[in-house]
Parts: C-alpha cells; structure tokens; sequence
C-alpha cells in the first residue's frame, strides 16, 4: 500500500541547535501538509504546501516540498522547549480523497 | 471556532464485544477520516467518506465498519473488539485537499 516514512523517528537536540525531520511518500501527493502533536494532544495543522519545488517559511520554520511532490522537509532553527512533538507530514494521494500521513519525528528539546 | 467531537475520550471493552466510536464535525466538511495512532507507526488511515454514505477503505480496515448516514457524523464500528486494537483512535474531518481538523481521541483498551 501507500506509505509515508519520516526520518529519523526520534531526535533529541539541545535548546539552540537545529532540527531537521524527512518524509517521503511512496505515492504522488496532492500537496504536502505538515501537523505538530504535543504530548498528550491531537495533530494541529502548521502550513501546507501546492507546488512541487515550493519552499515557505514561518518564522524558525522552514518547509520545502519536493519536485516529484513526493518528499518534503520540515527544519526549525535554533530549536526551544516550545517545539517539544512529535510532526507528521501528510497530504491526500493524487486523484483521491485519501489522506495519508507519516510516521512522525518525535522531537525533544534538552534545556 | 470549529469543532470535531469524538464521543468518548477513554473507553474499556471486552473482547468480543461490539464497539461504536462517534464522531461529530460543526463545519459542513464533505470529507471525515478515521485513523488509529500507535507508537513508532503514525496515524494510520483505516477508513474515510468524501460524502454522505459513501465510505472508502483505507490501509487497515480489517476489523472495522463504518457508517455516514448524516455528513456531521462519521461512525467507527469494531465488529468483535480484539486485543489487537487497543490503540488511539483519531477522527478528523476537513474540505477537499484543505487542512485536516482532528478530534480529541478515542484511547481504546480492549481486554
């Protein structure tokens, strides 16, 4: 079946130091959406991507989407104690209604 | 403020039993989603609907049903409860290829 894998699966970084998480899908997606998951909460929607090759950034985040529109990267910059989650890409399979996500990149933020 | 309303947050069910996991949606979204989260595997798709009575299959509908007579409402049914889906249930609901709004979650234990 279709699959979304994310790398790595865990990261553990200092507060300061960057964070990059990797997803790519087995299949062609319509657009790439990225979610943060707190401890103990529901996926919350952060940004979402349309064109392959697209890059958007919010504030000490950065999104790109690739060309294929099958892979996408998520990176913070100078990570804080308020990033501590675990993110999931996901985005609907071409020429469906079938939205899928990744396996998520749980991320803790050392003080 | 828009809302997605799981009807339990934990439930504990027999093996065997039959399970009913609702969920409501306020936003006139044509697309509702279940997945079940487990550690390490992500948000799995296991059945979604892009309109009232129409269901699809996601990747792991063995063991489940579903049911969308009305469009605010997206039923997850268990046939016979097994062990093997304890889990986290998340329902989510969104517009075509837009943002996905999540419920709070269903943590099921089936014993």
């Amino acid at each position: 079946g279709q699959q979304v894998m994310q790398i790595p699966q865990y990261q553990h970084v200092q507060e300061g130091e960057d964070f990059t998480t990797y997803c790519n899908s087995s299949t062609t997606l319509s657009n790439i959406q990225w979610y943060k998951q707190r401890p103990g909460g529901h996926p919350v929607f952060l940004i979402q991507l349309v064109k392959s090759g697209e890059v958007k950034k919010q504030k000490r985040l950065t999104f790109q989407f690739g060309e294929a529109k099958k892979n996408s990267s998520l990176h913070i910059t100078a990570t804080q104690t308020t990033d501590v989650g675990t993110y999931f890409c996901a985005g609907p399979v071409w020429g469906t209604y079938k939205y899928i996500f990744g396996t998520g990149t749980r991320l803790k933020v050392l003080a | 403020d828009v809302k997605v309303t799981q009807s339990s947050r934990y439930l504990v069910k027999r093996t065997g039993e039959k399970v009913f996991l609702e969920c409501v949606q306020d936003m006139d979204h044509e697309n509702m989603f279940w997945y079940r989260q487990d550690p390490g595997l992500g948000l799995r798709l296991i059945y979604f609907s892009y309109d009232v009575k129409m269901k699809e299959k996601g990747d792991i509908p063995e063991g489940y049903s579903v049911s969308r007579e009305k469009k605010e409402r997206f039923s997850l049914i268990l046939e016979s409860a097994s062990t093997n889906q304890t889990s986290m249930y998340l329902c989510a609901s969104s517009l075509d290829g837009f943002e996905a709004f999540f419920g709070q979650g269903t943590r099921l234990t089936v014993v």
